[in-house]
């Protein structure tokens, strides 16, 4: 059974520069979170999605977006980065409404130059 | 504000020690709280958990955590460490009516000496 799966591992980009970031939840789970975590810091939550639509979102500016497709992966998108947008960003699944514990994936380590 | 307080930043222990790490946090409402953990190169992992019932918890490789809500405090200890507990722990929360949204401590640094 595969976990939460994240791609690319690593990436690599200019200020002012889009990226783009995948993830496909553990079987079975329908809802995907993504989370940011800057050097030396705590996760902190960017949004969640289920059934295809941002149900929550933490305080990031809409420079951050995402999706959701209907085999339940997830893309987070960043528009215009920062150097302060270099983080390794996590992405964590979770199953039926019932079940709380969320999964996380290994995360993609974003560096912006 | 909801948040959570981890006190240790960094904690160095030698092999055999008991160790215990402070997480407070400040959520209104019901609330369910975790101890994650990341091991050197590895992804975030669930130690344990508690929704409800008892506070103290027992989770894997022998961690456990009481809860004490008067205290908003929800420590995790270990008796005896080894050094393949060096990692870095999270304590995080949500609120019981919401649990799509953790909320992270800054983590705390374990490393244990051989």
């Amino acid at each position: 059974d595969a976990g939460v799966t994240q791609s690319p591992t690593h990436l690599i980009k200019t200020r002012g520069q889009q990226v783009t970031l995948r993830c496909s939840p553990k079987s079975g789970h329908d809802t995907v979170s993504w989370y940011q975590q800057a050097l030396g810091q705590g996760p902190q939550f960017i949004f969640q999605y289920y059934e295809e639509e941002e149900r929550q979102r933490g305080n990031f500016p809409d420079r951050f977006s995402g999706h959701q497709f209907p085999n339940y992966s997830s893309e987070l998108n960043v528009n215009a980065l920062l150097l302060g947008d270099s983080a390794l960003y996590l992405c964590a699944s979770r199953g039926l409404a019932g079940l709380k514990e969320q999964f996380f994936g290994p995360g993609t380590r974003l560096t912006v130059l | 504000a909801q948040s959570v307080s981890q006190h240790n930043h960094h904690v160095i222990l030698s092999e055999a020690a008991s160790l215990e790490l402070g997480c407070n946090y400040s959520y209104g409402g019901t609330v369910n709280l975790f101890w994650y953990v990341q091991y050197p190169g590895q992804h975030l992992q669930l130690l344990l958990k508690y929704f409800s019932g008892d506070p103290l918890v027992k989770g894997i490789k022998g961690f456990e955590a009481e809860f004490i809500k008067s205290k908003f405090s929800f420590n995790l200890r270990k008796p005896s460490v080894q050094w393949s507990d060096t990692a870095e722990y999270f304590c995080a929360v949500t609120g019981s009516g919401n649990t799509g949204k953790l909320i992270f401590g800054q983590g705390t640094t374990l490393q244990v000496k051989p």
